[in-house]
């Protein structure tokens, strides 16, 4: 298993600004993944982070706008950069519990609110 | 791309009843799939696992069935209690599960009532 650890938990943000989440992890892992969900919605994968390397992006989801770092195998953020209120949502690490297992940990997750 | 899915966006039962969440998945190469609990504030939470090699796979007070021909993965929840009052989301990802990203479906709200 994996114990994850967010902060924030909560924030109010205003229009403009931007926010880093951290994310921290009780082992080394190799990948961690950040996902979002909206108010009500599923979740949606951000971005892969690897240690040593620049994270992968999914559609939709560009460096500039989130960009993350992953400087060691325990730790990573995310930044949510020039936010807007449609980037008001629940923003969650993620990480396997092991390599022959499809058991994905999360996060608490972040829930960040944009006036 | 392909997407995961839900027949039920809600589900309302009687405490002590048996709960039938069902997923409907799109991507035919899909096979590994996984049914997540999430309570109101919190991560979602790992509740049972199938392999597209299996129909079927039971786990304490749960069983998850898996439909290949037609697409569909469903949740049972015997003699639910109001603890299991949550979102429950499918997810599936073609690579075996192993260290690859999953896709989750939108969710069904499942509220037990005493």
């Amino acid at each position: 298993s994996a114990v994850i650890s967010q902060k924030p938990s909560r924030d109010i943000c205003q229009r403009g600004t931007s926010l880093t989440i951290q994310c921290q992890v009780d082992s080394q892992v190799t990948m961690m993944f950040w996902y979002r969900q909206q108010p009500g919605q599923s979740l949606t994968l951000i971005a892969t982070a690897n240690q040593g390397s620049e994270a992968t992006y999914e559609s939709g989801f560009v460096i500039d706008k989130f960009p993350i770092s992953r400087p060691n195998l325990t730790f990573s953020t995310l930044t949510v950069s020039n936010m807007s209120p449609e980037d008001s949502s629940i923003y969650l690490c993620s990480v396997y519990g092991g390599v022959n297992t499809g058991e994905l940990f999360f996060g608490e997750g972040s829930r960040l609110t944009v006036l | 791309g392909e997407s995961v899915g839900l027949h039920l966006p809600t589900l309302s039962v009687q405490e002590g009843d048996n709960s039938i969440i069902n997923c409907a998945y799109s991507n035919s190469a899909s096979d590994y799939f996984i049914w997540y609990k999430q309570e109101s504030g919190k991560g979602p939470q790992f509740i049972i696992d199938i392999r597209s090699n299996m129909d079927k796979r039971q786990g304490q007070r749960v069983t998850v069935l898996l439909n290949k021909t037609v697409k569909h993965l469903s949740l049972q929840i015997a003699a639910t209690q109001p603890g299991d009052s949550a979102v429950y989301f499918c997810a599936e990802n073609e690579h075996g599960g192993s260290n690859y990203k999953l896709t989750f479906g939108k969710g069904t709200l499942l509220t037990v009532n005493p």
